[in-house]
């Protein structure tokens, strides 16, 4: 069975600064996916950013990048230049490589000073 | 280029009452997932679909709970005689083959009076 676990409840950032998100998870598959989605107060799941686990080279998508440590198990999401509309739930999901479902986190809710 | 469609938005239903949940993939997505999340907590995966084929099922309980994917028209997600512990965020994600990602719909939101 896979687990993730995100340890931080809640996070706050100034905007225009830098926070990172933590991840941790666990699995027995050889070939996997991680991703994070974020999950503003409208309820969509919005896939952020995705990290094959077979690739070393950290995954980048504009403001948002990844820090994964595999030998860790670890997958924690930085979000540079923090702006308002970054305010959100944030998921860390890994996937079951047989059927592609996703395992969640509990989620961490980013807020952002102006 | 429509997403994944999930109808209603809200359902509200009384106790004992059944609920339908409706999910219209995106188009060409033949493989289907549902997700339940309640309050303050992430999504669990319930159910992964496949046309007309239930693939894994094991994150669906056992009893009054059930689902679809018919060869035409949108995937269900059923629940037979409703109790207060089912309200919650009911999601459905479809993707392509390969390796590609799941896109999620903007979920039904089921409240049990």
């Amino acid at each position: 069975a896979q687990t993730v676990t995100q340890s931080q409840p809640e996070m706050s950032v100034q905007e225009a600064e830098t926070v990172t998100l933590s991840c941790t998870y666990d699995t027995s598959e050889s070939d996997y996916y991680l991703f994070w989605y974020k999950q503003p107060p409208s309820r969509q799941m919005i896939l952020v950013i995705r990290q094959e686990a077979y690739k070393q080279q950290n995954a980048t998508e504009n403001r948002f990048s990844v820090n994964f440590q595999k030998a860790a198990k670890s997958f924690s999401l930085k979000i540079s230049d923090s702006q308002l509309g970054d305010a959100a739930m944030y998921f860390c999901a890994c996937n079951n490589n047989a059927g592609n479902m996703l395992t969640f986190g509990g989620g961490t809710r980013l807020m952002v000073k102006p | 280029n429509a997403g994944v469609m999930q109808n209603p938005r809200h359902l509200v239903r009384r106790r004992g009452q059944e609920a339908r949940l409706r999910c219209s993939p995106v188009k060409g997505h033949s493989h289907v997932y549902w997700y339940r999340q309640l309050p303050e907590e992430g999504l669990k995966f319930m159910v992964y679909l496949q046309k007309e084929n239930i693939i894994d099922e094991s994150g669906m309980p056992k009893e009054r709970f059930s689902a679809e994917f018919p060869k035409e028209g949108p995937s269900i997600l059923r629940i037979q005689q409703v109790v207060r512990g089912d309200s919650a965020a009911y999601f459905c994600a479809s993707r392509g083959g390969g390796n590609q990602p799941q896109h999620f719909g903007d979920g039904t939101r089921l409240s049990i009076l």
